[in-house]
């Protein structure tokens, strides 16, 4: 079964927009989280890791205002994809690991749209 | 970063085939290695893990050679429902790093 739920799925809205994604852990808790984004037939992205109690790092290129992260509980980490426009829409997806050195299971997905 | 590279790809094959992908990791302290298989407009959900030893399970095999930074997916007796993004997978750290991805194998299965 899941480990990682993820939600939404889907998000259709216009650009100016705030969308709100979030990512749980579900059976165990997750100090660390990380988002990433995929674009059509591209490779998955990392984007930020989520640290729980503590400032996400971003990676290089990534707009730590554009893209909030609060990691406010040891299961729950929420991505805000702020004032979206039309080069957002993608696929986000977080990961989470059960513990040290095993393999990240990654939520369902968040397909944005932005028009 | 350092990278993963993979094979190109796609791979077209009958049903039934054997087919092998290749993977590649340029960082020598890597700690952990998986294969996951992505589906189109899905999230990647783990295949397998890799070990030195080489694991089994079913119809796939999956080696790691850590001398010649290599890793290994061998599909026996191919399905239609194994066609998929094959990714592989290299954690650089011990602990809760961020995973580095291949760029994927493509791969169709055909009847």
């Amino acid at each position: 079964g899941a480990v990682v739920s993820q939600h939404p799925s889907r998000v259709i809205c216009k650009s100016g927009t705030s969308v709100k994604i979030e990512c749980r852990s579900l059976d165990f808790q997750a100090t660390t989280m990380f988002w990433y984004r995929q674009f059509p037939k591209k490779s998955l992205m990392l984007m930020a890791t989520s640290n729980e109690g503590s400032k996400a790092t971003y990676e290089q290129g990534v707009e730590k205002d554009k893209f909030l992260i609060n990691h406010a509980s040891l299961t729950l980490s929420t991505l805000t994809v702020t004032s979206a426009h039309p080069e957002d829409s993608s696929f986000y997806i977080c990961s989470a690991s059960t513990g040290s050195n095993q393999p990240q299971h990654f939520g369902d997905g968040t397909r944005l749209s932005i028009l | 970063r350092k990278e993963v590279e993979q094979d190109p790809g796609p791979f077209n094959v009958p049903e039934g085939a054997t087919v092998a992908f290749n993977c590649t990791y340029s960082n020598s302290a890597s700690q952990s290695f998986f294969w996951y298989r992505q589906d189109c407009r899905k999230e990647p959900k783990l295949l397998m893990s890799v070990y030195s030893s080489g694991n089994e399970d079913g119809r796939f095999t999956a080696q790691l050679n850590r001398a010649s930074q290599y890793i290994s997916l061998l599909i026996r007796d191919s399905k239609l429902s194994d066609s998929a993004t094959y990714l592989c997978v290299v954690n650089e750290g011990s602990g809760n790093t961020p995973l580095v991805f291949g760029k994927g194998t493509r791969l169709s299965v055909i009847a």
